[in-house]
């Protein structure tokens, strides 16, 4: 089964443009992962943000929490070609460290 | 540098055949280990738990007795593809809680392409 619902399942910007990324899931929850992924290539970890936090920043990647709605949203500015990926959200649901990701936001950036 | 390897990265076998593929912790133990299928434009799905020195549990609507999971060691956890059809073909990938980090460790990925 999976947590996350990410929003949208797909996304065309143009270079420089930014990117926003949604993701729901369903149960409380004790840390929430994005990754990316290139097309058939593993996993990069890119932000883990705690329940307790809120919103967190690497570079040019903003993440933030909301366990109140339970949602969180990866912002990528000034987005470059080597972006383009596959991207999830995955979150630890504070139980036997599983971890279960959401489907997923396939992000092109146009040149 | 990774710490958690998979072998093999890919492989190609014939329909009907068994398949394993190894994931190793490379500078840590790990107690547990998770593996994750992920079918063309999918997300990762969990199939199985692995358990050093008990059975795996798996998740709902995994055949636990076609893919065997032995997990010999504080290291290494293998994962069988038994009697492998072409809709077994699939990326397969382990990852392995590092519990003194609190963070979890993925591995490359193997591909699986039953013919």
């Amino acid at each position: 089964s999976q947590q996350g619902e990410e929003d949208p399942q797909a996304l065309s910007i143009q270079e420089g443009e930014n990117a926003t990324m949604n993701c729901s899931y369903k149960t409380s929850i004790n840390n929430l992962q994005w990754y990316r992924q290139n097309s058939g290539r593993g996993l990069v970890h890119l932000i883990l943000i705690r329940s307790n936090e809120r919103e967190k920043h690497s570079g040019r990647l903003r993440v933030t929490l909301d366990t109140s709605k339970k949602s969180s949203s990866l912002l990528i500015t000034a987005s470059r070609a080597a972006d383009t990926a596959s991207y999830f959200c995955a979150t630890d649901m504070n139980r036997d460290d599983k971890i279960i990701f959401g489907k997923g936001t396939r992000l092109h950036i146009l040149p | 540098g990774a710490v958690v390897s998979q072998h093999p990265s890919r492989v190609i076998c014939k329909s009907g055949t068994s398949v394993k593929i190894e994931c190793r912790s490379l500078d840590f133990q790990a107690t547990t280990m998770f593996w994750y299928r992920q079918f063309p434009k999918q997300s990762l799905m969990l199939m199985a738990t692995s358990n050093e020195g008990s059975k795996a549990t798996y998740e709902q609507g995994v055949e636990k007795d076609k893919f065997l999971i032995n997990h010999a060691s504080l290291t290494l956890s293998t994962l069988t593809v038994t009697s492998a059809h072409p809709e077994d073909s699939s990326f397969y990938i382990c990852s392995a809680p590092w519990t003194g980090k609190g963070e979890q460790y993925f591995g490359p990925g193997t591909r699986l392409t039953v013919t």
